[in-house]
């Protein structure tokens, strides 16, 4: 199975600041069809998770547009330009291009 | 508006089977790939099992010949057949439309795998 790596596993920003998550795969995402199939998602407290990025840098319909999604091959990052109290959660990346997929540990976001 | 909406879970002792259903609006959930992912409890999340539009079914190693995906298209309702429960499928459990891409999620359904 791929395995997915995610650094930092928790992340403590000011309101306002930028974050960044890094997230690496065990194995080159990059699929024959030229698509890398690299997917972020949040979990806010109490909820279910929600897409945020498909395909490495695609937002999903009605994601702010201060989140974005970069990397190719192994080695991906999503960063929230500015960050908001509604951002806290879990943030998950996951690897689509062989069965099983795989999720990341998660990063922890918290406001300072 | 799309919409999942699981049920079906609750407390079952170990080597105990369990139907998990989620009823879909807004969409044809055979014309989707449709999914399960689980999340034990304080843990990250787990992709469990898969089915395609064309009827293909994946499952991940922890839950092969265990666990049953299917779909009863007349009912626009995902269905998650468990059998031979473990103390370790202890989790909620949350389906979700797509395969990896997984846009729509319900709110989920707690398992527990207890005695």
């Amino acid at each position: 199975d791929i395995v997915m790596t995610q650094t930092p596993l928790s992340l403590s920003v000011t309101p306002g600041q930028p974050a960044s998550i890094s997230c690496k795969s065990s194995q080159s995402l990059l699929h024959s069809d030229g698509k890398t199939y690299l997917y972020w998602y949040l979990q806010k407290p109490g909820q279910s998770p929600q897409l945020l990025i498909y395909e490495v840098s695609s937002r999903f319909s009605g994601v702010p547009d201060r989140f974005s999604g970069s990397g190719s091959g192994t080695d991906f990052t999503l960063k929230i330009s500015r960050v908001e109290a509604e951002d806290v959660g879990v943030y998950y990346c996951m690897q689509g291009i062989h069965l099983p997929g795989t999720f990341g540990q998660g990063t922890k976001v918290e406001i300072k | 508006e799309v919409q999942l909406v699981e049920s079906g879970g609750g407390l079952i002792q170990p080597g105990g089977s369990l139907r998990l259903s989620c009823a879909a609006s807004g969409f044809t959930v055979s014309s989707n790939y449709m999914s399960w992912v689980r999340q034990a409890p304080g843990k990250g999340l787990e992709w469990v099992s898969v089915i395609y539009s064309g009827g293909s079914t994946y499952y991940a190693d922890s839950v092969k010949g265990r666990f049953t995906i299917s779909r009863d298209n007349s009912k626009n309702t995902l269905y998650l057949q468990m059998n031979s429960l473990r103390a370790e499928d202890t989790a909620v459990y949350y389906c979700a439309r797509g395969r990896y891409s997984l846009d729509y999620w319900g709110q989920g359904t707690l398992v527990t795998v207890s005695s």
